[in-house]
């Protein structure tokens, strides 16, 4: 099972100011099969990135995501007021599927 | 458009069974995995199994083995997860979720149901 590793665990920081949320694998991951998801209170995730760094339909521009092998990145260029949420990353690579722990940014 | 209907929420005691269903509609059925993941409170998100609603094949994580049954009725458009010998760790929130696509790469989740809340208490 290959093991993902969010950090940090609580990011703290001001709109309009950029995030970096990091993600390791505990093995290398085909940059095909890479994801990020947002969650909001209350409500179902959805998707922003897959394939490492194809923003889904809808996503706004101030998201990306890079990274290969074993660590990979979510930036959110300036951050808006709807911003500061959790947000998980995903391989899809090699069943079973697996979630990092999720990051939570909040408004320092 | 894709949408994913859920079962409402359910209340069980230790040692029962829920089963929570996803209706699926917008696309063809039959096409697309689904999964199935949970959400317990205040914790991340957690790959239940999965199922090709094509031949009814599933796969489920090993934690849940022996535990997890999922089933479809292609004639509804319904993919049902039961989840047996409840314990008071499995209340959580089950969410449906379909791939976005036929290809390997495309198996990352476009599409979530609204989620079911299942409660186990005694």
């Amino acid at each position: 099972e290959i093991v993902l590793t969010q950090s940090p665990g609580t990011l703290s920081l001001s709109p309009g100011e950029r995030a970096t949320l990091s993600c390791r694998a505990s093995q290398s991951v085909s940059t095909n099969y890479f994801a990020w998801y947002q969650q909001k209170p209350g409500q179902a995730p959805r998707l922003l990135i897959y394939g490492t760094s194809n923003r889904a339909t809808g996503i706004p521009d101030r998201f990306s995501g890079s990274g290969s092998g074993t660590d990979f990145t979510l930036t959110i260029s300036r951050l808006e007021s709807e911003d500061f949420v959790v947000y998980y990353c995903q391989q899809y690579g090699n069943s079973p599927w697996t979630f990092g722990q999720g990051t939570k940014v909040e408004i320092k | 458009q894709v949408q994913l209907v859920q079962s409402g929420a359910e209340v069980k005691k230790p040692g029962a069974s829920v089963k929570v269903f996803c209706k699926a509609s917008g696309y063809t059925f039959t096409r697309y995995y689904m999964h199935w993941v949970r959400q317990a409170p205040g914790q991340g998100l957690e790959w239940m199994g999965t199922m090709n609603p094509s031949g009814g094949g599933t796969s489920y994580a090993q934690k849940f083995q022996g535990r997890i049954t999922m089933t479809r009725d292609t004639s509804t458009s319904t993919v049902y997860m039961e989840l047996s010998s409840l314990r008071s760790e499995d209340t959580a929130v089950y969410y449906c979720a379909r791939v976005a696509g036929i290809l390997g790469t495309e198996y990352y989740f476009g599409y979530w149901g609204q989620g079911t809340l299942v409660t186990v208490s005694s």
